[in-house]
This record gives C-alpha cells, sequence and structure tokens, in this order.
C-alpha cells in the first residue's frame, strides 16, 4: 500500500486555527472509519491525538478534533500554542489487518 | 502508566539482522496488540508489523519476508528482527501499543538504528 499524503509542513499564528489534510483512497481512508491522529515532538514518544476518525483519548485536549470527507481525514488545532509545534502523522486501517502512515507535516506555531 | 523502551544495537552491518527489543512496564501485556514502527530521515511512519499477546503476528506486506516479531509476556518484552539490512532500512524505531489492530495509544520513544556498509 502506498503512503497517506499529508502536506509537508503547515502554520499559524498563536490563538489561530490549522486544519492538516491526509489524503488515501477508497482502499484506506475511503474505506474505513478508522483514522488516528499523532502528535511527536522529536526525541519523545509519540502521542495519540485521535482514533476512530473523530474520537478523543481522555486528556486531549478539545481544541484538537478530527474529521472525513471521502478519501481525505483532517485534523483541526484551534487556539494554537507554542506547544502545539511539532510533527503530526495521521494513519489508517488498510483492510488484511494492514495499516498505512501519512508522510508526516512539521506544524510551526509562528 | 504504562512505558514502553526500546533497546538494542545502534549500529548494524549491511546485509545482517537487524534485533531489537521493547520492554513494557506498568501494566499487562495482555489482551494488546503490539506493534513495531520506524521513521526513516525525513520520512514519514512505516508501519512494520503487530504480535497479538497470543503470539498470533501481521506484517506489512513490504517487509514480511525479512521481518519476525516475537512476544514474552512472561518477561513484558516484544522482539524484534529484521534480516538482510540496509542502508534503507536505517531509521529510528518505534514500539507502540494498541487497544485495537488501528490505532496506538503508547509509544516509546524509539531507537535510532544505522545500517552500515
Amino acid at each position: 500500500q502506498s503512503a497517506l499524503t499529508q502536506p509537508p509542513s503547515a502554520s499559524g499564528s498563536p490563538g489561530h486555527s490549522v486544519t492538516i489534510s491526509c489524503t488515501g483512497t477508497s482502499s484506506d481512508v475511503g474505506g474505513y472509519n478508522y483514522v488516528s491522529w499523532y502528535q511527536h515532538h522529536p526525541g519523545k514518544a509519540p502521542k495519540l491525538l485521535i482514533y476512530e476518525v473523530n474520537k478523543r483519548p481522555s486528556g486531549v485536549p478539545d481544541r484538537f478534533s478530527g474529521s472525513k470527507s471521502g478519501n481525505t481525514a483532517s485534523l483541526t488545532v484551534s487556539g494554537l500554542q507554542a506547544e502545539d509545534e511539532a510533527e503530526y502523522h495521521c494513519c489508517s486501517y488498510a483492510g488484511s489487518d494492514n495499516l498505512v502512515f501519512g508522510g508526516g507535516t512539521k506544524l510551526t506555531v509562528l | 502508566q504504562v512505558q514502553l523502551q526500546e533497546s538494542g544495537p545502534g549500529l548494524v552491518k549491511s546485509s545482517e539482522t537487524l534485533s531489537l527489543t521493547c520492554t513494557v512496564s506498568g501494566d499487562s501485556m495482555r489482551y494488546y496488540y503490539w506493534s513495531w514502527v520506524r521513521q526513516t530521515a525525513g520520512k514519514g511512519l512505516d508501519w512494520i508489523g503487530r504480535i497479538y499477546t497470543t503470539g498470533k503476528s501481521q506484517y506489512n506486506p513490504s517487509l514480511k519476508s525479512r521481518v519476525t516479531m516475537s512476544i514474552d509476556s512472561s518477561k513484558n518484552q516484544l522482539s524484534l528482527k529484521l534480516t538482510s539490512v540496509t542502508a534503507a532500512d536505517t531509521a529510528i524505531f518505534f514500539c507502540a501499543r494498541g487497544p485495537r489492530r488501528d490505532y496506538f495509544d503508547s509509544w516509546g520513544q524509539g531507537i535510532l538504528v544505522t545500517v552500515s556498509s
């Protein structure tokens, strides 16, 4: 399976919102409601932000939200804060017990 | 709170076998799926495969011929073996826990493994 497509970079000012896209195909993103998002500060353990497209684990602020339309999933970060500057990775179930990740998006808080 | 810690050689010679261990603390390994994920330089994450506590495993088709995972619940450890490595296998390797097969709720910090010629 091919990697999901994410923009290499995104940016936004503190307090503003930014949306990161994750585009796949009908065989992964479009075919299942099993998209997850992870925040990764280099050198640290990645952190689960969203699972099953739009569900937040306990402890994740509601500033982070997920959605999906067709073959594209999206992560929106509202009320940007300096600590949101990190890499963001999407992941989708791709059938036959396989998983596929996106290329990652580096978010810069201006 | 569960913690995952990867360990193993940071340098492996080309054509040899990469072997890593992930030690889990703070929780039982039972009833979870355990995966290995890698990140190559400048690229995104790449799912390598997963193993359940019964020992049943599934691997990324692109790596299946070279990957073996095992689990020892009594030691709270899982392991990864990747054979016939090349420079393209140089990456940060993470172990991760999944309540289900489709997402990960806990990760290790990762270990950098460099393949040298």
